[in-house]
């Protein structure tokens, strides 16, 4: 079975330009999850959708934005970009209502100049 | 807050050494932990995880202990290879309704043949 597919793999914008960024999950698996990883930092949790739904948010501003699809792929969106949002854009699938690990992707290395 | 801490940063051992890496975290209301591995530039690969009830778990030369009421886990890694050369994450959820980890910045290993 297929993994969890990010795209792209590398992106290159310009400050204040805008960015979206595709997961598609494990078959099966309901539940996506994004993370922000900055060089030589542990990831940090951006948004979980569930069922098309928002179940968590983390401590990002309103630029940062995402959405759910029937199909349980999931888009992240950042406007205005600034060159802090420079870092790896990591998802993460999960089966819900299971003991299940979070499965991640490779993620899309963002690049703001 | 949760907060988690992973020392030492960075560790060097001869290949066939047996190790462990460390992961502390200050609020013991977990649902579960994870542990990690990241390649350079890579995503993250689940090794194990431990269920809040759970004292340990044991992934071929992997075994991850978790002690939740002092709020540490270790990551023993036996026979060490080579290959065994990473950074390795541990991650925190917590009981919120949601599925956020929490991370650490994690432990560089390096394995020296």
């Amino acid at each position: 079975d297929a993994g969890v597919t990010q795209s792209p793999t590398h992106l290159i914008k310009t400050r204040g330009q805008h960015v979206t960024l595709r997961c598609s999950p494990i078959s099966g698996h309901k539940s996506v999850s994004w993370y922000q990883q900055v060089l030589g930092q542990g990831p940090q949790f951006i948004f979980q959708y569930y069922e098309k739904e928002e179940r968590g948010r983390g401590n990002f501003p309103d630029r940062f934005s995402a959405r759910q699809f029937p199909n349980y792929s999931s888009e992240l969106n950042v406007n205005a970009l600034l060159l802090g949002d420079s870092a790896l854009y990591l998802c993460a699938s999960r089966q819900a209502y299971s003991n299940q690990p979070q499965h991640f992707g490779d993620g899309t290395r963002l690049s703001i100049l | 807050k949760q907060e988690v801490t992973q020392i030492p940063a960075a560790l060097s051992v001869p290949e066939g050494e047996n190790l462990v890496l460390n992961c502390s975290f200050t609020d013991s209301a977990i649902y579960n932990l994870q542990w990690f591995r990241q390649d350079p530039g890579k995503g993250l690969t689940s090794l194990l995880l431990i269920q809040s009830s759970q004292r340990e778990q044991t992934s071929g030369r992997l075994n991850a202990s978790l002690d939740k009421s002092s709020g540490r886990s270790t990551l023993y890694i036996a026979a060490s290879q080579p290959g065994d050369s990473a950074t390795y994450l541990c991650a925190v959820r917590g009981n919120f309704g949601n599925e956020k980890l929490t991370f650490g910045t994690g432990t560089r290993l390096t394995i020296i043949p």
